[in-house]
């Protein structure tokens, strides 16, 4: 079975720092998505990026850049210059096919950034 | 993206009462889905729902308990029956979204339940 790990409970850092989250994941399917989302205070979810397990390019969009390696099974994610908005709970996702099936989060990490 | 609604955005209940939760998308899926998400804790699923046939639920969670409707392929109900301060939770309905390709899941906002 599918299983993601995000090993950083709670992280704190003081604005403009930059922050990474840690993802692993473990699959035994070749084809697969990981996912990142937001989820502020207010409780909704927002959606971040998707990855297919065939594009290990890396990504950036804007302050936020995300490492994709098979090789050790992560997929981290770096806030650069990060700001006090940027404080909610981050979650990593691993689906096994396509149409949400089998569509599995991690635990969440809190990261809170202070002024 | 798609544009996810949920009735309502939150209640307050009495132990032993049921509440239905409503999600409402603007575009036609074949798939919706159900999570749950207790305090401080991840999203669980809950279960499948497909428009036209019946849940398909995870293990650890039973018609009887969350009973869903799917009558057409732009809304879905979810029930939680009989409820107890264990189910205090956030209930959130998910979908898939194919844009240009790709397939990304796209959650509501959410309906914040606390239960007495």
């Amino acid at each position: 079975a599918q299983k993601v790990t995000q090993a950083q409970t709670e992280i704190s850092v003081v604005e403009k720092e930059d922050v990474t989250l840690d993802c692993v994941y473990e699959t035994r399917d070749t084809t697969y998505y990981l996912f990142w989302y937001k989820q502020p205070p207010s409780g909704e979810l927002v959606f971040l990026i998707r990855r297919n397990s065939f594009d290990e390019q890396n990504e950036i969009s804007g302050r936020y850049s995300w490492n994709f390696q098979k090789s050790t099974s992560s997929f981290n994610f770096t806030i650069t210059a990060s700001q006090v908005v940027d404080s909610a709970v981050y979650f990593c996702a691993l689906s096994e096919g396509n149409y949400g099936q089998n569509f599995v989060f991690g635990p969440g990490t809190r990261l809170s950034v202070l002024p | 993206s798609a544009v996810i609604s949920q009735k309502p955005s939150r209640d307050i209940c009495q132990r032993g009462t049921s509440l239905t939760i409503q999600c409402q998308v603007d575009s036609q899926v074949t798939m919706m889905f159900w999570y749950r998400q207790q305090p401080g804790q991840s999203l669980t699923l809950i279960a499948t729902a497909n428009q036209g046939s019946e849940a398909t639920y995870e293990s650890g969670f039973v018609i009887d308990k969350f009973p869903i409707s799917r009558p057409n392929l732009t809304f879905s109900t979810l029930t939680v029956s009989n409820m107890s301060p264990e189910d205090s939770s956030i209930y959130l309905c998910s979908l898939t979204s194919h844009t240009t390709g790709t397939d990304t899941q796209y959650f509501g906002p959410g309906t914040r339940l606390t239960v007495l």
